[in-house]
């Protein structure tokens, strides 16, 4: 079955603690993005990658890195969580941009939901 | 800057009627537009995609359209049921670029009344 898996789903640290969401896709796509959505502001991208070495700033990315070191491999690390990155974290992917007549629909994964205290 | 918005924010509906949900886009430069649907505390599941080139896309009780020169689309949903209560977003992206970025509308959030 063709997905995209994040763990954890649920998550609850503290100021200041490393942590890493993990994402990981079975389609081949070379393109993978993380978004955050908040209340009242929707889904902002943080990061996203063209392919494996090759990763580039979103939107927000504030706070945030990210590696790719395999093609289904893209973890979204926070390496010094703070209140403000409390959200819920969407991993996506999807075949590479092309410019051409293309259908390319972006999977998104389950969310992970992060509490920081 | 692309900007998506979905008016009204949320709809209720009794069972059984057609509904219309709109979505519109500042900057009609762009290769696709997806609707997506959101359920509580869930992901999202992709609904339909409509290539820029295109003006409707259908599956089962869901037609969505794309008029790309007036920044508009629409996903129309016959006979709604209770399942059909949850978000629904649109987004769009980019003609341009390597980044295959989607700008998300707010979603619009309907209930289907049994």
């Amino acid at each position: 079955e063709a997905q995209v898996t994040q763990n954890p789903r649920y998550l609850i640290t503290v100021t200041g603690k490393k942590l890493t969401v993990t994402c990981s896709q079975n389609m081949n796509h070379e393109y993978m993005s993380w978004y955050r959505q908040d209340p009242g502001l929707g889904l902002r991208q943080i990061y996203y990658s063209m392919n494996v070495e090759v990763t580039d700033k979103g939107d927000v990315p504030e706070g945030y890195k990210v590696s790719r070191k395999e093609k289904r491999n893209f973890p979204l690390i926070l390496e010094s969580p703070s209140p403000n990155q409390t959200s819920l974290y969407f991993c996506a992917s999807s075949s590479p941009f092309t410019g051409g007549p293309r259908q390319e629909t972006q999977y998104f994964g389950p969310g992970t939901r992060l509490l920081v205290l | 800057k692309q900007e998506v918005t979905q008016i009204p924010a949320a709809l209720s509906v009794p069972e059984g009627e057609n509904l219309v949900l709109n979505c519109s886009f500042t900057d009609s430069a762009i290769y696709n537009l997806q609707w997506f649907r959101q359920d509580p505390g869930k992901g999202l599941t992709s609904l339909l995609l409509i290539q820029s080139s295109q003006r409707e896309q259908t599956s089962g009780r869901l037609n969505a359209s794309l008029d790309k020169s007036s920044g508009r689309s629409t996903l129309y949903i016959a006979a709604s049921q209770p399942g059909d209560s949850a978000t629904y977003l649109c987004a769009v992206r980019p003609y341009t670029g390597a980044n295959s970025k989607l700008t998300f509308g707010k979603g619009i959030t309907l209930s289907v009344r049994p």
